[in-house]
């Protein structure tokens, strides 16, 4: 049960340039989101979804995008980089009913 | 706003000692909660959650945590601190009916040999 997983677990990019941070989960949870993770702000929801074919926003959307096609993966994309993005991106889900997270275990990005 | 607060950036304490990490909340309705704990350069690990039931809510390494309704508190206990249990210790509280969570801003803790 390999639980959640991210990938990549590291990444560099350019100014502009664009990149989609893998999420997948094989316990069958609805409930996905992205957190992103700066020192002093704790962690900031991104975007979540409650099932396939189903996203919202969180506290800081913006220069993201999301999609959830099927239950097991919830991808986030870059569009076009920002340094103000470089952070530690976290995925987590959990079933329906608030009974808490499983993260994986972090994406960081650093934009030049 | 509902919103959940961390007040100390860094908790101090002697090993062997009792620690205490403080969160209080503020959400409308009844309450779900959460302490996760983060160990360097890793992701987050569940420790607890209260959901409804006892006050005093028991989980993982040995931390418990106490539910206060009329003081919104939800700290984080445990009797006897180790070296081990150095790390940063985040908040968290559910919003609205879809199941989304936040999150205080972290308390480090530093548990001192």
């Amino acid at each position: 049960n390999a639980g959640v997983t991210q990938t990549p677990k590291f990444q560099v990019l350019k100014t502009g340039q664009s990149m989609t941070l893998q999420c997948a989960q094989d316990m069958n949870h609805e409930y996905m989101s992205w957190y992103r993770q700066d020192p002093g702000m704790g962690l900031r929801l991104i975007h979540y979804s409650v099932g396939a074919g189903i996203t919202d926003q969180g506290e800081v959307p913006n220069g993201y995008n999301v999609s959830r096609s099927t239950t097991e993966d919830f991808p986030l994309r870059l569009l076009s980089a920002a340094p103000s993005q470089t952070s530690v991106y976290f995925c987590a889900s959990s079933p329906l009913g608030g009974v808490g997270y499983t993260f994986g275990s972090g994406t960081r990005l650093t934009v030049v | 706003a509902q919103s959940v607060a961390q007040p100390e950036d860094q908790v101090n304490v002697a090993e062997g000692n009792p620690l205490t990490v403080k969160c209080t909340y503020s959400v409308s309705g009844n309450p779900y909660l959460f302490w996760y704990v983060q160990y360097p350069n890793r992701g987050l690990q569940f420790l607890l959650k209260y959901i409804t039931g006892d006050n005093l809510v028991k989980g993982s390494y040995g931390f418990e945590a106490e539910f206060n309704k009329s003081q919104t508190s939800f700290h984080l206990k445990k009797p006897s601190a180790l070296v081990s249990d150095s790390a940063l210790y985040f908040c968290a509280v559910r919003v609205g009916r879809d199941d989304k969570i936040i999150f205080g801003k972290g308390t480090r803790l530093h548990i001192l040999p």
